[in-house]
């Protein structure tokens, strides 16, 4: 079936680094992939969205690249913060109708 | 801004005791759905809806049941409360994005749910 995972439980980084995020699916049919930030006690935040008629996708500091030859998609983060400090994780649409199928996530730590 | 808001942060329940969750969306959207949330499981999903009355079982739908009679509400239901149901409930809800196409699930901030 399909599934969603990230590569790497934790990452460490220091205060006005880039981070990056890894993703990797399973399913080629996917067509929709979502990241979110949740910080601790508190429900996932949604961050940035992209569709597979896509390769690349910008926000306010964050960009988010899809590679589907490789099933691949990675979040970047600019100049990272102390308030960027928090677990995220990916999403991708499953094989019916709206569901999401969720990575379990990667606990981002900045270092001041 | 979206906003979808659950009853309570946290609760405190006992083995055996109906407990009832409660998720309020304020966007009209047609989909919605619960999770629940464990250490090492990731989100796993237990119930969804894509209209009101209408309910289909999602991954773990066991020990749960869900009622949906208004479009902004969604509660999930656990008949007879277990100690391995302790867990972080998330309830999200989406648009449901036209032709098949999956759109944006947002959330609520969760509840804490501890069966003693």
């Amino acid at each position: 079936g399909e599934s969603v995972g990230l590569h790497l439980p934790t990452l460490s980084v220091q205060e006005g680094d880039n981070s990056i995020i890894n993703c990797a699916y399973s399913n080629s049919a996917s067509d929709y992939f979502i990241w979110y930030k949740q910080e601790s006690g508190k429900g996932p935040q949604f961050i940035i969205d992209i569709r597979s008629n896509m390769d690349k996708r910008q926000g306010q500091r964050v960009t988010v690249l899809l590679n589907k030859t490789v099933k691949h998609l990675s979040l970047q983060i600019a100049a990272t913060q102390p308030g960027d400090s928090a677990v995220y994780f990916c999403a991708g649409s499953g094989t019916s109708g709206s569901r999401l199928t969720f990575g379990e996530g990667t606990q981002l730590t900045v270092n001041p | 801004d979206v906003k979808v808001t659950q009853s309570s942060r946290y609760l405190v329940k006992r083995t055996g005791e109906k407990v009832f969750l409660e998720c309020v969306q304020d966007m009209d959207h047609e989909n919605m759905f619960w999770y629940r949330q464990d250490p090492g499981l990731g989100l796993r999903l237990i119930y969804f809806s894509y209209d009101v009355k209408m309910k289909e079982k999602g991954d773990i739908p066991e020990g749960y049941s869900v009622s949906r009679e208004k479009k902004e509400r969604f509660s999930l239901i656990l008949e007879s409360a277990s100690t391995n149901q302790t867990s972080m409930y998330l309830c999200a809800s989406s648009s449901p994005g036209g032709r098949g196409r999956t759109d944006t699930q947002y959330f609520g901030p969760g509840t804490r749910l501890t069966v003693l």
